[in-house]
């Protein structure tokens, strides 16, 4: 089964860092483009950043641009989110997650897009 | 960058109803929109990508439309287990902006 688990949350004065990590089993983690995805507390889901399979194209939400690296280590089956100059809005609970890859039939093309698997997630509180 | 409305913010129908939730791209985005749903205290499920296919494992009561600006999520028939947050979200390009999310209630 696919599994996503996310470890390195936990309360963090606003300016400092923290890093997340995201372990993959269950799946050919070096043949997925793999996602952040948080959620503030009581509000909706907000993406955060993702990442190609081999690592060679990333993109990140405007918010967290120069602040925030997404990083993997295909050799460990793992994801990771640095976050550095935390703000008090970077509070939320951090998902990791998968992407999933499909024949789409309007372009006649394979196309990366959506996310099938998720982490529990875990929760960054920024806060001094 | 191409912002994602959903319309309503929230719902409240009865067992049975058939409900629609609506999710308009500032842009178009082709069909590149994926659906998910959001149970109280639990992780997002994908319920439909590319706007219209079906995720394996759910429920047929659920479907998607739609394309280049203009998306619709229907629920045919809103069961008891359906209570949900229900988000929309674009994946043509950077960034892979989700819509404010709906949440949908039984009467």
């Amino acid at each position: 089964d696919v599994q996503l688990v996310e470890s390195g949350g936990g309360l963090v004065q606003p300016g400092g860092p923290l890093r997340l990590s995201c372990a993959a089993s269950g799946f050919a983690f070096g043949s997925y483009w793999m996602s952040w995805v948080r959620q503030a507390p009581g509000k909706g889901l907000e993406w955060v950043a993702n990442m190609k399979e081999d690592g060679t194209e990333k993109h990140f939400v405007d918010s967290v641009k120069g602040r925030f690296t997404i990083s993997r280590d295909n050799a460990k089956n793992s994801l990771y989110l640095q976050m550095n100059s935390l703000r008090d809005e970077d509070t939320a609970v951090y998902y990791c997650a998968r992407v999933t890859y499909y024949f789409d039939s309007y372009s006649s093309s394979g196309v990366w897009g959506a996310v099938d698997f998720w982490g529990q997630g875990t929760l960054v509180t920024v806060s001094s | 960058d191409i912002q994602m409305t959903q319309s309503p913010s929230s719902l409240s129908a009865s067992v049975g109803d058939r409900v629609t939730i609506t999710c308009r791209a500032s842009q178009g985005i082709n069909n590149y929109l994926a659906w998910y749903q959001q149970k109280p205290g639990k992780v997002p499920k994908l319920l439909i990508y590319a706007a219209s296919t079906l995720q394996s494992g759910v429920p047929s009561r659920f479907s998607g439309s739609g394309s280049g600006t203009d998306f619709t999520l229907t629920i045919s028939s809103l069961q008891p287990e359906d209570v949900a947050a229900y988000y929309c979200q674009k994946y043509n390009s950077a960034p892979w902006t989700f819509g404010q999310g709906t949440k949908v209630e039984i009467k």
